[in-house]
């Protein structure tokens, strides 16, 4: 089984300035590695997604993400935030074995202000 | 448009009251599954279908019953709501050794 941690519930930051969002994941097995965006009153939007090569994913909108599998990690970051980017932010993995389910962490909720 | 589709968006019920949520995704994905998202506890998988007539439960499937009689249909059925599965539900779709996921615009449900 497989399991993700985000380690912030909420990051304050100001418009242009550069965010990491943190997600450490734990796994027996190879895994592939996703963030997603949740807009207010919105379903989920794939942002990026790691499955295999290069270990740093650009993705939609500015995002980039890379992969340490030494340290298990997958964080996110954006040079320079705007206020649209406000949003919930969800890392996930899943593997290609057994029920392949995605398994989500508990989200980091990205408050950017004026 | 590749999308995932499901209805209603916002319900709200009483407590024993049978109710079902529909999910449709017009990509000929084989692998569908529901999720409820909690506050503090990001999104937890309650049923998901590898194909046509093949279902099975995920982390938290009590009090929840779903089918698969046609590849593109989902349906989540919740033969006696109680006030504990209120919550935001989404509906999921991905092809077989495809593993991005494509989320429907989920459903608010409320039980009295």
């Amino acid at each position: 089984a497989q399991s993700v941690t985000q380690l912030d519930s909420q990051v304050p930051v100001f418009e242009e300035a550069p965010v990491e969002l943190r997600c450490n994941y734990s796994s027996s097995v190879s895994v592939y590695l996703f963030w997603y965006v949740q807009y207010p009153n919105q379903g989920l939007q794939l942002l990026l997604k790691y499955l295999s090569g290069s270990t740093l994913v650009k993705g939609i909108n500015g995002f980039e993400a890379e992969f340490n599998k030494s340290q298990t990690s997958f964080h996110l970051r954006k040079p320079s935030v705007h206020i649209s980017d406000t949003a919930e932010y969800f890392c996930a993995v899943t593997t290609d074995t057994g029920r392949r389910a995605l398994t989500f962490g508990s989200g980091t909720r990205l408050q950017v202000q004026p | 448009e590749a999308q995932v589709t499901q209805n209603p968006r916002y319900l709200i019920t009483v407590t024993g009251k049978k109710l079902t949520v529909t999910c449709s995704q017009n990509m000929n994905h084989e692998y569908m599954s529901w999720y409820r998202q909690d506050p503090g506890l990001g999104l937890r998988q309650i049923y998901y279908s590898m194909n046509v007539e093949v279902t099975d439960k995920g982390d938290v499937p009590e009090g929840y019953k779903v089918s698969r009689k046609e590849k593109r249909n989902f349906p989540l059925i919740l033969e006696s709501p109680s006030p504990n599965q209120t919550s935001l539900y989404f509906c999921a779709s991905r092809a077989t050794g495809h593993t991005e996921a494509f989320f429907g615009q989920g459903t608010r449900l409320t039980v009295v």
